[in-house]
């Protein structure tokens, strides 16, 4: 079946420190995928989206590309700051007749300190 | 901007009690979920429907009802809440031919 592994947090940083999260997939055909911020307290925001392979989403300095070959989606920012600490959650979607069912991984509690 | 909305944001429950999470959204979506979150776990489906009179299970359906009478409102029924069901609840929607899901912002539900 579908499943997603997100590296296991929790992860502390220093503002302006380099960020990398991994994120890789199984899964069969061709999903999109998603990396959703959940800031403390909300709900779920779209940070960004890969539709197929080689495309790379972009939103607020993040950056991931869709790599089929290696079946992973990393999230990367090149300088966090403190308004980034959030729980990120990787996720693929399959669109199945107009439905679109969400496969997330566990999250990854980010903290960054100034 | 209105986009998902859920009420309540706060529940407690007792054991065996039933309740309703509403959700309503205003983009004309075809595409509805839910979703409960735990602890160290990502998101996982309850139900979702695809269109008004149209629902279907997800991967942890069970305890949980739904309806979907207009394409505004996709209500889940708790009919006898168990402790197990403490979580987060998510409401979600999507236009057709879209793949992009937006999120409500959440029901914390306690069962004791």
């Amino acid at each position: 079946g579908n499943s997603v592994t997100q590296m296991e947090g929790p992860v502390t940083l220093s503002e302006e420190a380099f960020l990398t999260i991994n994120c890789t997939y199984t899964a069969t055909g061709y999903p999109s995928l998603f990396w959703y911020v959940q800031y403390p307290g909300e709900g779920l925001q779209l940070l960004l989206k890969a539709t197929k392979a080689d495309d790379k989403g972009s939103n607020k300095g993040f950056e991931a590309t869709y790599r089929k070959e290696t079946t992973s989606f990393h999230l990367e920012k090149g300088s966090v700051q403190v308004s980034d600490s959030a729980v990120y959650f990787c996720a693929l979607g399959k669109g199945v007749q107009g439905a679109q069912k969400l496969v997330f991984g566990q999250g990854t509690r980010l903290t960054i300190n100034p | 901007n209105a986009g998902v909305t859920q009420t309540p944001k706060f529940q407690v429950l007792k054991t065996g009690q039933s309740m309703t999470l509403q959700c309503a959204q205003d983009m004309n979506h075809e595409y509805m979920s839910w979703y409960r979150q735990d602890p160290g776990m990502g998101l996982r489906l309850i139900h979702y429907s695809v269109g008004a009179g149209i629902t279907d299970q997800g991967e942890v359906p069970n305890g949980y009802n739904v309806s979907r009478s207009t394409t505004e409102d996709f209500p889940l029924r708790l009919l006898s809440a168990a402790p197990s069901q403490t979580s987060v609840y998510f409401c979600a929607s999507k236009r057709q031919g879209g793949n992009t899901i937006y999120f409500g912002e959440g029901s914390w539900l306690t069962v004791v």
